[in-house]
């Protein structure tokens, strides 16, 4: 059973696309998350999301929307995508609210690439 | 200075050694420390949780020094199989929430 899934694994898009990438937990958890990895590896947080309400929204370009439908679902749909979009984006979830002594549960990440 | 600051390395080390390195974080109102491991091309994994008090988990020892805002990660008798990236994360709770990750340290194992 897999804990945190997304789909899908791989996107390859030209710039100037839209394009949707799904989160699923079923851990029962409350909050949810999607980070950003560039190529240089560092790890950043974009948004959370914990019961369906928007807690953490990082200073990202508008063209990045994130949709929670339940708290076990949290979707990002990404408009007009550019270069430096491409990168590994990974979704997790945690039981509690960020920072609290919680595991964060990753899933295995989507990679990008715009063309 | 960036909020939490790592040595990306490659720190090399022989199997069998023991191995060191430090996060430090910039905010003193930061509440809550881990340390994930990473392999390549995989999704980050809770290493551990950092107390205050210090915690141990088999061959891996964590800290926290409040006063010089670091923390700390100590790994005993190293095995090939903890070459990995092992990434600190920093909490923040203030008006907002804030997970602040460092840059990763990468460890190679060498035989």
């Amino acid at each position: 059973d897999t804990a945190v899934s997304q789909t899908p694994k791989y996107l390859v898009t030209q710039m100037g696309n839209d394009k949707s990438i799904k989160c699923e937990q079923n851990l029962g958890h409350d909050t949810m998350y999607w980070y950003k990895q560039d190529s240089k590896k560092f790890l950043k947080i974009m948004f959370s999301y914990n019961n369906k309400e928007l807690i953490i929204n990082e200073t990202v370009p508008n063209r990045f929307s994130p949709k929670s439908p339940d708290k076990a679902h949290l979707n990002l749909h990404i408009n007009s995508l550019e270069l430096g979009d491409s990168a590994v984006y990974f979704c997790a979830s945690s039981q509690d609210l960020p920072g609290v002594r919680d595991t964060q549960y990753f899933g295995p990440g989507t990679r990008l690439t715009v063309l | 200075r960036k909020e939490v600051e790592q040595d990306p390395g490659p720190f090399n080390v022989p199997e069998g050694a023991t191995v060191a390195f430090n996060c430090t974080y910039s905010n003193s109102a930061s509440q809550s420390f881990f340390w994930y491991r990473q392999d390549c091309r995989k999704e980050p994994k809770l290493l551990m949780s950092v107390y205050s008090s210090g915690n141990e988990d088999g061959r891996f020892t964590a800290q926290l020094n409040r006063a010089s805002q670091y923390i700390s990660l100590l790994i005993r008798d190293s095995k090939l199989s903890d070459s990995a990236t092992y990434l600190c994360v920093v909490s923040v709770m203030d008006s907002n929430y804030q997970l602040i990750w460092g840059a990763g340290t990468k460890l190679i194992i060498k035989p």
